[in-house]
């Protein structure tokens, strides 16, 4: 299984943007890369997902390298309610149920 | 519709004794996923329901380990003489199955303590 490589926590002062890296060098051609977060106590939340190219929704922007070895994801200005752990994630398409989680990134936004 | 639910939120049981959790999806998705979670781990894939057939259960941890969605709606996991290991989080998720984004909606988790 191809995996993901992410930092294990980031900084970040409040109201400004934060990219948080991930590696996926053993990423196959037909894997989906999502990023979901965890807010404390709560669930897994989907924030975004990207297959080559770059996408944007109301929560994040996805860029994904040419090689499609690395993403990162940008949160355009950071809020306290960001902080979280964020996790990048490769999702095959001939297995389309299976998400592969690592332990993501613990982001701290600084007020 | 208020999003994916599941109960207990917390479920505390002595070693050896039997437990089961619900998880009730958001009503139009028929896929259905349950995750197990451990202390500053990502969650754990267990296994998925596509309406009421279980298409994939190799992950789940054991043969102490069954999951049942039997109309297709609401889901069942349930760990019988649990063990002081099988504390975690145990989430479930359910998304649609058209396209290929395959977003998938998290509970709030059940979280269990084996003593």
């Amino acid at each position: 299984d191809a995996k993901t490589t992410q930092p294990n926590s980031m900084e970040s002062n409040e109201e400004e943007p934060v990219h948080l890296p991930c590696n996926h060098s053993t990423i196959s051609g037909t894997d989906y890369i999502h990023w979901y977060r965890q807010l404390p106590s709560q669930g897994p939340e989907y924030v975004i997902h990207g297959l080559t190219s770059n996408v944007n929704n109301r929560m994040a922007s996805l860029a994904i390298a040419e090689d499609r070895k690395s993403s990162t994801l940008i949160l355009h200005r950071a809020t306290l309610r960001d902080a979280a752990v964020y996790y990048c994630i490769l999702r095959f398409v001939d297995s389309n149920y299976q998400l592969i989680w690592g332990a993501g990134t613990k982001l701290i936004i600084k007020p | 519709d208020t999003g994916v639910s599941q109960n207990p939120r917390h479920k505390i049981t002595k070693r050896g004794q039997n437990v089961t959790f619900r998880c009730d999806p958001i009503s139009e998705h028929n896929r259905l996923y349950w995750y197990r979670q451990t202390l500053g781990q990502g969650p754990e894939f267990l296994t998925y329901f596509q309406n009421e057939a279980q298409l994939e259960k190799s992950r789940l941890l054991s043969d102490r380990f069954s999951a049942e969605r039997p109309k297709g709606s609401f889901s069942t996991l349930e760990i019988q003489r649990t063990e002081q290991g099988d504390s975690a989080m145990y989430l479930c998720a359910s998304s649609f199955t058209t396209g290929w984004g395959y977003e998938q909606y998290f509970g709030p988790g059940t979280r269990l303590t084996v003593t």
